[in-house]
């Protein structure tokens, strides 16, 4: 099994570009969420789904859109790229239920200049 | 929102010590804590977790102790390993379908 892929690991954008990062999974977990990890910030969830057609907004969802049309995938989308937006980005998925870990993804840094 | 304050936020230990990292955590109505293991450059992977009908779990040299009266659980690495280095993060249930993450410790294992 892949587990939780993302893609692209690295990006620089440019204020007020707007770009995509991917995430899939295949292990069939109904869990999705995206974290952002910041130096002395630890993770931050930006938002997360529990299944196909139902996400919602988690800690700091200000700038980011999520979708979640499959099971698999759940992309997340910069409206306009800030420099505050400068992080590593993951991806995390588990089955639902709080007796879970997750399994993350290996991440994508993203630059804003 | 629950809060997890963990620390220490960095430690040293010499190879063969034992590494300690502590959290504490508010409320949670849900009983789940795990440990994750982050390595430069890679996403955080599960450790180890713990439910606190029991007050303590142990795998190989990493175990977890809980105490539920005082809302803290901590992370022992026994017979540190330089390959241990790493960035340790607890996590506790953070309401529905939600998980607070602590602000993680960088351990370093020196020979």
């Amino acid at each position: 099994n892949a587990g939780v892929t993302q893609t692209p690991k690295f990006q620089v954008l440019k204020t007020g570009q707007s770009m995509t990062l991917q995430c899939a999974q295949d292990m069939n977990h109904e869990y999705m969420s995206w974290y952002r990890q910041d130096p002395g910030m630890g993770l931050r969830l930006i938002h997360y789904s529990v299944g196909a057609g139902i996400t919602d907004q988690g800690e700091v969802p200000n700038g980011y859109n999520v979708s979640r049309s499959t099971t698999e995938d759940f992309p997340l989308r910069l409206l306009s790229a800030a420099p505050s937006q400068t992080s590593v980005y993951f991806c995390a998925s588990r089955r639902t239920g709080y007796n879970y870990g997750y399994t993350f993804g290996s991440g994508t840094r993203l630059t804003v200049v | 929102q629950q809060q997890v304050k963990q620390s220490p936020q960095s430690l040293i230990v010499q190879k063969g010590g034992i590494s300690i990292i502590n959290c504490a955590y508010e409320n949670t109505a849900f009983d789940y804590f795990p440990w994750y293991q982050q390595f430069p450059g890679k996403g955080p992977a599960l450790l180890i977790a713990i439910r606190p009908d029991v007050s303590e779990k142990k795998e190989g040299r990493f175990t977890i102790s809980f105490n539920k009266s005082a809302k803290q659980f901590s992370l022992h690495i026994m017979d540190s390993q330089p390959g241990d280095s790493a960035t340790y993060f607890c996590a506790a249930p953070g309401g529905y379908q939600k998980v607070t993450f602590g602000i993680g410790t960088k351990l370093q294992v020196i020979p």
